[in-house]
């Protein structure tokens, strides 16, 4: 079983909608989760970042994680065609240098 | 703002030259990271570092070395390069437990 699961997509939603990205897990030492947003051709950027389970609200972005379940979602909403990427979900434990990313989900919004 | 900065965008190359990627960031962090990206196998880490002149293999070594001589530099090094090395590569810096890190804007990397 992979640490990290990502359905790759493509994700393809009419501009206004609402995106729903997720993330499962099989590590319970994951703590800090994190989304990275990635254009073609680029690197990835920072999007999100979570401490342990809960909401985190970032203008039309909100990421939540579920320690339960293990399972992290992103949600971006009035979704605009700039909004076009590879999304990335990142997780990692206390003192662990490493990050285990899922493999990414690519979104097209449609104007 | 945290600043990565990786020394080429697109780089081509022939199969058997030795090939340095250079990756610089501005923040004093104490971990650096060496990742190729290919379609379908997402990122894959190469080597890190947590400190000077220290360094650890991630998943995929092989074919590849890494230098870290000063704490805001860190090279990754293509012994002979070849075509199977042809990708994009990433470099990223974090500090702090979180492991929060962050990227350069990516060399990519034709062995020709």
């Amino acid at each position: 079983q992979k640490e990290v699961e990502q359905d790759p997509g493509p994700l393809s939603v009419p501009e206004g909608a609402i995106v729903s990205l997720n993330c499962t897990y099989s590590n319970s030492a994951f703590q800090y989760f994190m989304w990275y947003r990635q254009y073609s051709r680029k690197g990835p950027e920072l999007l999100m970042y979570t401490y342990s389970s809960g909401n985190k609200e970032d203008g039309r972005f909100t990421a939540q994680v579920d320690k339960s379940s293990k399972y992290i979602s992103l949600f971006i909403r009035d979704s605009q065609p700039s909004d076009s990427a590879t999304y990335l979900c990142a997780m990692s434990a206390r003192g662990n240098n490493r990050l285990a990313f899922g493999k990414g989900n690519q979104v097209v919004v449609i104007p | 703002d945290v600043k990565v900065t990786q020394s080429s965008r697109y780089l081509v190359k022939r199969t058997g030259e030795k090939v340095f990627l250079e990756c610089v960031q501005d923040m004093d962090h104490e971990n650096m990271f060496w990742y190729r990206q290919d379609p379908g196998l997402g990122l894959r880490l190469i080597y890190f570092s947590y400190d000077v002149k220290m360094k650890e293999k991630g998943d995929i070594p092989e074919g590849y070395s890494v230098s870290r001589e000063k704490k805001e530099r860190f090279s990754l090094i293509l012994e002979s390069a070849s075509t199977n090395q042809t990708s994009m590569y990433l470099c990223a810096s974090s500090l702090g437990q979180e492991n929060i890190q962050y990227f350069g804007a990516g060399t990519r990397l034709s062995v020709l």
